[in-house]
């Protein structure tokens, strides 16, 4: 069965330094590999993707994951913090071994960010 | 805006209680997913319908029920509430039937209040 770890369940940084979520994933082979943003009373919005093309994805808004496969790991990324990336973090597998579609959310990281 | 539309934003009912949570998807996508989400629990996958049928079934209790219309739109109808059922509940949808790893565009949810 597949699985997610979202390491941490708070992160807080200060406005311009860099940030870091981390994620490591239990799958088959080849899995879908996702990191969406959830902001204060939205829905869920995807930031970025891996399909099993390039292990370096660009994201919307500068963030960027790299897939590492030899550490299980998609460790969510950004250079420079901003007020407006205040929000909760799901990392996400999909196993398209599985039926359906069912994707595995992590627990979720909330990023707080530090004027 | 994702595309996906979610009515109502808000609903509060009593236990024992029966309700009914509509879902537009996206133009052109076939596949409608359930998600509920809670503070014990995070997010839930529900149940996933493709083209009408159901396609994946997760942690649904049998008190809930969902179908997907002709139109492609999907309800979620849930009954004999209890004061756990209290959730924010999403609607997801995607183009195909996820075997591709597809990812899912959400709704902004509907935020059901049990009292």
């Amino acid at each position: 069965a597949q699985s997610v770890t979202q390491l941490d369940s708070h992160v807080s940084v200060s406005e311009g330094t860099p940030v870091l979520l981390r994620c490591n994933y239990s799958s088959s082979y080849s899995p879908s590999l996702f990191w969406y943003v959830q902001h204060p009373n939205k829905g869920l919005q995807l930031l970025l993707k891996y399909t099993s093309a390039a292990t370096l994805v660009k994201g919307i808004n500068g963030f960027e994951a790299e897939f590492k496969k030899s550490e299980t790991s998609f460790h969510l990324t950004k250079p420079s913090a901003h007020m407006s990336d205040a929000a909760e973090y799901f990392c996400v597998v999909s196993d398209p071994d599985n039926a359906g579609n069912m994707l595995t959310f992590g627990g979720g990281t909330r990023l707080m960010v530090k004027p | 805006d994702s595309g996906v539309t979610q009515t109502p934003k808000h609903l509060i009912t009593a236990t024992g209680q029966r309700v009914t949570l509509r879902c537009s998807p996206r133009s052109g996508d076939l596949s409608v997913y359930w998600y509920q989400q809670s503070l014990d629990q995070g997010l839930q996958f529900l149940i996933q319908y493709y083209n009408g049928e159901e396609r994946a079934k997760g942690n649904i209790l049998e008190r809930f029920s969902a179908q997907q219309f002709p139109d492609l739109h999907s309800e979620l109808n849930l009954s004999s509430l209890e004061l756990g059922d209290s959730a924010l509940y999403f609607c997801a949808s995607s183009v195909g039937d996820g075997s591709a790893g597809h990812h899912l565009f959400f709704g902004s949810g509907t935020q059901l209040s049990v009292l």
